[in-house]
């Protein structure tokens, strides 16, 4: 059975710190997808990364997938207020009916 | 494009009523998936499918049943609700293979 975790499930960080957020996951799988949620609302995706060894950045964000190590991470760099969110990882099992499990997630606060 | 629409928003519901949830896309894709988001609890999912007349239990199926009638709906029905389902439910819906999902603005149900 696939299961997906983050860690750490709560960070409390201060404006320009840097931190990582981890994923792993517990079966094959070359499709990994952040995404981020807003207080009372949807998902919104951030990230698609889809083969060993992919990077994506996006501003301050960066997102990276070692499948051979079954892990992800997303990397905040000098962190502003406006990050401050929940961040879930997602892995995809290809085969079959195309199951979609989602992580814990990452409840971000970001302190001026 | 209006993307994933669920309907309604919001529902309350005595214990033992029921009622079905309604999620419709208008991107053409395959998969479609229900999840129930709860504190602490991240997404977990309920039910999926691949394509037009064919579902899949997720990880917390009980008390639910759903329906993939054509390929831009997927409707999960709750046959006589409990306070246990109180719940933020998400449809979701993805092209089969590499891409990531889209996510619907989310039905908020309270059971009392």
């Amino acid at each position: 059975e696939l299961k997906v975790e983050q860690n750490p499930l709560f960070l409390s960080m201060q404006e320009g710190k840097n931190y990582t957020i981890y994923c792993n996951y517990s079966t094959t799988s070359d499709r990994l997808y952040w995404y981020r949620q807003d207080p009372g609302k949807s998902l919104e995706s951030l990230f698609v990364l889809l083969s060993n060894g992919a990077v994506k950045q996006e501003g301050r964000l960066m997102a990276s997938l070692d499948t051979k190590a079954r892990l992800s991470t997303l990397h905040i760099t000098a962190a502003v207020h406006d990050l401050s969110a929940t961040y879930f990882c997602a892995v995809v099992i290809l085969e079959g009916a195309q199951k979609l499990v989602f992580g814990q997630g990452t409840r971000l606060t970001i302190n001026p | 494009n209006a993307g994933v629409t669920q309907t309604p928003k919001f529902q309350v519901l005595k214990t033992g009523q029921s009622m079905t949830l309604q999620c419709a896309q208008d991107m053409n894709h395959n998969s479609m998936y229900w999840y129930r988001q709860d504190p602490g609890m991240g997404l977990r999912l309920i039910y999926y499918s691949a394509s037009e007349g064919t579902t899949d239990k997720g990880e917390v199926p009980n008390g639910y049943n759903v329906s993939r009638l054509n390929k831009r709906e997927f409707s999960l029905r709750l046959e006589s609700a409990a306070p246990s389902q109180t719940s933020v439910y998400f449809c979701a819906s993805r092209v089969t293979g590499g891409h990531e999902a889209f996510f619907g603005q989310g039905t908020r149900l309270t059971v009392v």
